[in-house]
């Protein structure tokens, strides 16, 4: 099993540029989440999905879409990406099911909006 | 306001020591609070879990402790190793619930030889 992925792993994008990062999972989880992580702020939630179809906001979702394409994939874009979304993206995905909540995370993107 | 705090600051200890790592929250009821580590470049990987009515859970030479009245969580790694140098988070059951949880900035530990 892959668990999550993530693409692209690396981009650079110009000041109202837009994009999309894409996230996978193979664990058959039923809830999926995106985060931001930045110095001294920690992991901020952007937006989750409780399961296929449904999604929610969560701390940070100014300027982001999101799209559960299916019970695997979870999309997050950024139409027109400013300085401030200069951060490192991670989707994780839970299973949705347990109390437990425990988190599998990808490996990341690390974006760059000059 | 809801609040997580850990020492932002790293803590520097010795090979074979015990590392404690410090979880304090304001306004939260949180059902279950968890712990995971993350290395630099690197997504956060899930360590532990502790439910509100337990006091303590190990996991081989990780031992978590919960204190609802205090509001604390302690994390302590025994015999430390270089290996266990790491940035440890962590992050609280949010009440929005569907397994929602917010993390705090988490403490960069340093394991020196």
């Amino acid at each position: 099993n892959a668990g999550v992925t993530q693409t692209p792993k690396f981009q650079v994008l110009k000041t109202g540029q837009s994009m999309t990062l894409q996230c996978a999972q193979d664990m058959n989880h039923n809830s999926m989440y995106w985060y931001r992580q930045d110095p001294g702020m920690g992991l901020r939630l952007i937006y989750y999905s409780a399961s296929e179809g449904t999604t929610d906001k969560g701390e940070v979702p100014n300027g982001y879409n999101v799209s559960r394409l299916n019970k695997r994939e979870f999309s997050l874009r950024l139409e027109s990406a400013a300085p401030s979304q200069t951060s490192v993206y991670f989707c994780a995905s839970s299973s949705g099911t347990q109390l437990s909540g425990e988190q599998f995370f990808g490996p990341g993107t690390r974006l760059t909006v000059l | 306001s809801q609040k997580i705090e850990q020492n932002s600051e790293a803590l520097n200890i010795q090979e074979g020591k015990t590392a404690t790592l410090t979880c304090n929250y304001t306004n939260y009821s949180p059902a279950y609070l968890q712990w995971y580590r993350q290395d630099p470049g690197r997504g956060p990987v899930f360590l532990l879990l502790i439910r509100e009515n337990e006091k303590e859970k190990r996991k081989e030479r990780l031992k978590v402790t919960f204190d609802t009245t205090l509001k604390q969580s302690l994390f302590h790694i025994t015999a430390s190793q270089p290996a266990d140098s790491a940035t440890y988070l962590c992050a609280l059951e949010n009440s929005g619930g569907y397994q929602k949880v917010t993390f705090g900035i988490g403490t960069k530990l340093q394991v020196i030889p």
